[in-house]
């Protein structure tokens, strides 16, 4: 167990339909990134927050948004479904820093099917 | 861009039988390395972090080592249970505070008993 968790853990839905999937990072973790995993193209980084503010942006969608409230929460909210946004979507956490690399603890993730 | 090839995709051994899995990367300014493991419809397990060449850790049956182009995952003597797909990270010196994983695809290793 990471200490990181996300819910729900599944998630099925209609075309044009909207979203929100949640993320509690690891006690002291300041922190969160959301990576979408599919068949075909692996894990891809999304979204990057740190303490609340947006820190980096990969592959996301416009469709897409997410926040990290006080509580340090995170919230991935996805739109205008797609059949092809169907994939699994992992929130990972760490503590961050400075210097040096930092270790990404990943959450057991959402799997989210659109029908 | 950063890039990150992992071979084979996959890998049948039997137990008991030791081999290695290989990580290519490309990357402008590493940070550092990572390694992990992932069973089927789980969250990425983290396993190792290698930061400067020549640096090698290791864990039970596993040992990862790193140079300046690629990364090797070791497994010697392999049990059935360990099983999964082994995915190879890098984080790059980007812009200051961001610190995004770019992921290679993985090798999906089978252990037979």
């Amino acid at each position: 167990d990471s200490g990181v968790t996300q819910t729900p853990k599944h998630l099925i839905t209609a075309t044009g339909q909207r979203v929100t999937l949640r993320c509690s990072p690891r006690s002291g973790d300041l922190s969160v990134y959301w990576y979408q995993q599919s068949l075909d193209q692996g894990l891809q980084f999304l979204i990057q927050y740190y303490n609340g503010e947006e820190r980096a942006k990969g592959n996301i969608l416009e469709r897409f948004s997410a926040q990290q409230f006080p509580d340090l929460h995170s919230e991935l909210n996805l739109s205008s479904l797609e059949l092809g946004d169907s994939a699994l979507y992992f929130c990972a956490s760490s503590v961050v820093a400075g210097v040096g690399g930092n270790e990404q603890f990943f959450g057991p993730g959402t799997r989210l099917t659109v029908l | 861009e950063d890039q990150v090839t992992q071979s084979p995709e996959a890998l049948r051994l039997q137990e008991g039988e030791s081999s290695s899995l290989n990580c290519s990367y490309t990357v402008s300014g590493l940070r550092g390395l990572f390694w992990y493991r992932q069973d089927p419809g789980k969250g990425p397990e983290f396993l190792f972090t290698l930061y400067s060449a020549g640096e090698e850790k290791e864990k039970e049956r596993l040992k990862a080592t790193l140079t300046k182009k690629e990364s090797f995952l070791h497994i010697t003597a392999p049990k059935p249970e360990d099983s999964a797909t082994y995915l190879c990270a890098v984080q790059a010196r980007t812009g200051a505070g961001s610190y995004q994983l770019t992921f290679g695809k993985g090798t999906k290793l089978s252990v037979i008993p």
